[in-house]
């Protein structure tokens, strides 16, 4: 157990729906950052948040969102699905912000 | 942004010999150089990590070598077992984030 805590471990949906993937960072950690992993693309970056705030943005798409909030948990919202959303969707947290990240066992998401 | 390339794709290996996998990366800015292992529906767990001050850090049968002038860096497996077998993924942190190279699948033959 690597102390990051992503639910649900699996989803299936429909295309044109809307899911919520949520992650716990480890105790400590204050960044979260959220990775989508398809077979061709590997380790995709989306985004990173700290203490509550955004740091940095990948290409995540306009359907995608995600927030950080108080308690230092991030949820990450996909809207209007597509079958090519259909991956594994990481969460992974750091003590700060320079590094040395913890993966969480993911969020395999298909859409059909 | 950054750029992070793996080479080779895929890498068999007798048990006991070594593999080694190269990345290259493209930003000068980069100062940590991380290595994750990903067995099969896992999330990917840190195994060594090197930061742009060190030129190698070894931890007993893994290693990793950085060369900054050259902008590469890589990962040496020494006497290899079968849990050995995993995919591997190499990663450049910058711009407040890691960027990952599309990884390598590792076969150790018994």
């Amino acid at each position: 157990d690597s102390g990051v805590t992503q639910t649900p471990k699996h989803l299936i949906t429909a295309t044109g729906q809307r899911v919520t993937l949520r992650c716990s960072p480890r105790s400590g950690d204050l960044s979260v950052y959220w990775y989508q992993q398809s077979l061709d693309q590997g380790l995709q970056f989306l985004i990173h948040y700290y203490n509550g705030e955004e740091r940095a943005k990948g290409n995540i798409l306009e359907r995608f969102s995600a927030q950080q909030f108080p308690d230092l948990h991030s949820e990450l919202n996909l809207s209007s699905l597509e079958l090519g959303d259909s991956a594994l969707y990481f969460c992974a947290s750091g003590r700060d912000h320079t590094g040395g990240y913890t993966f969480g066992s993911g969020t395999r998401l298909t859409v059909v | 942004g950054e750029n992070v390339e793996q080479h080779p794709s895929t890498l068999s290996v007798q048990e006991g010999d070594s593999a080694v996998i190269k990345c290259t990366y493209s930003d000068s800015a980069s100062n940590y150089f991380p290595w994750y292992k990903q067995e099969l529906g896992k999330g990917p767990q840190l195994i060594i990590d090197i930061r742009s001050n060190v030129g190698e850090k070894k931890d007993q049968r893994i290693a990793v070598t950085l060369n900054k002038t050259a902008k590469h860096f890589s990962l040496h497996i020494t006497e290899t077992q079968p849990e050995d077998s995993a995919v591997y993924f190499c990663a450049a942190w910058g711009n407040n984030r890691l960027a990952f190279g599309k990884g390598n699948q590792v076969v150790v033959i018994p």
